[in-house]
């Protein structure tokens, strides 16, 4: 069955530090691959997607990531922590043509100062 | 601005009352979708919808119904609300790049 699979439920970083937060799916086929971000009382914002071509791709605020084919994953990485960025993030793939839409059950990001 | 919008965004019910969360977007999206976030779960996807009067199962169809009459707007309905749909909904449209823009949310509570 199709699953995305994000190892840590929270990850705890200082302010400026480098982040990376892990997600592994798994599919038949390389899927459409996004990570969102959901602050506290909000809805989820497109951080950045992959669809093809190059394997490392760069969104909002920062965030990048990178796609490996032969591990099946998806991480998210950002060079130097803000305190803006303590949130819980998502991975998700579509799936069926892009039609369904599989969460990962999110990493909790902590920011100390 | 372009967004999606729910209402209500809080409702406490009683079971087996019946009930329909609104939703509509205002950017011309053919697709739109429901989805349920509980702790631990992340986002699970109830149904979609390609376009008008197109609709499909997602993940966790169970206790829901979806209508999508015109393209803006696509109701979920609890016909008869148990307490274990309890949780948060949210609505989401998507556009053509597959970005999926979501509403604020829906927090529902069963008793």
């Amino acid at each position: 069955a199709q699953s995305v699979t994000q190892p840590d439920i929270h990850i705890t970083v200082s302010e400026g530090a480098s982040l990376e937060l892990r997600c592994n799916y798994s599919y038949g086929a390389t899927p459409y691959l996004f990570w969102y971000v959901q602050s506290p009382g909000q809805g989820l914002q497109l951080l950045l997607k992959y669809f093809s071509g190059d394997t490392l791709v760069q969104g909002i605020k920062g965030f990048e990531a990178e796609f490996k084919r032969s591990q099946s994953s998806f991480n998210l990485r950002k060079p130097s922590v803000h305190w803006s960025d303590a949130a819980e993030y998502f991975c998700a793939v579509g799936i069926g043509g892009g039609f369904k839409t599989i969460f990962g059950a999110g990493t909790r990001l902590f920011v100390k100062a | 601005e372009a967004q999606v919008t729910q209402n209500p965004r809080y409702l406490i019910t009683v079971t087996g009352k019946k009930l329909t969360v609104t939703c509509s977007q205002n950017m011309n999206h053919e697709y739109m979708s429901w989805y349920r976030q509980d702790p631990g779960l992340g986002l699970r996807q109830i149904y979609y919808s390609m376009n008008v009067e197109v609709t499909d199962k997602g993940d966790v169809p169970e206790g829901y119904k979806v209508s999508r009459k015109e393209k803006r707007n696509f109701p979920l309905i609890l016909e008869s609300p148990s307490p274990n749909q309890t949780s948060l909904y949210f609505c989401a449209s998507r556009d053509n790049s597959y970005e999926q823009y979501f509403g604020p949310g829906t927090r529902l509570t069963v008793t």
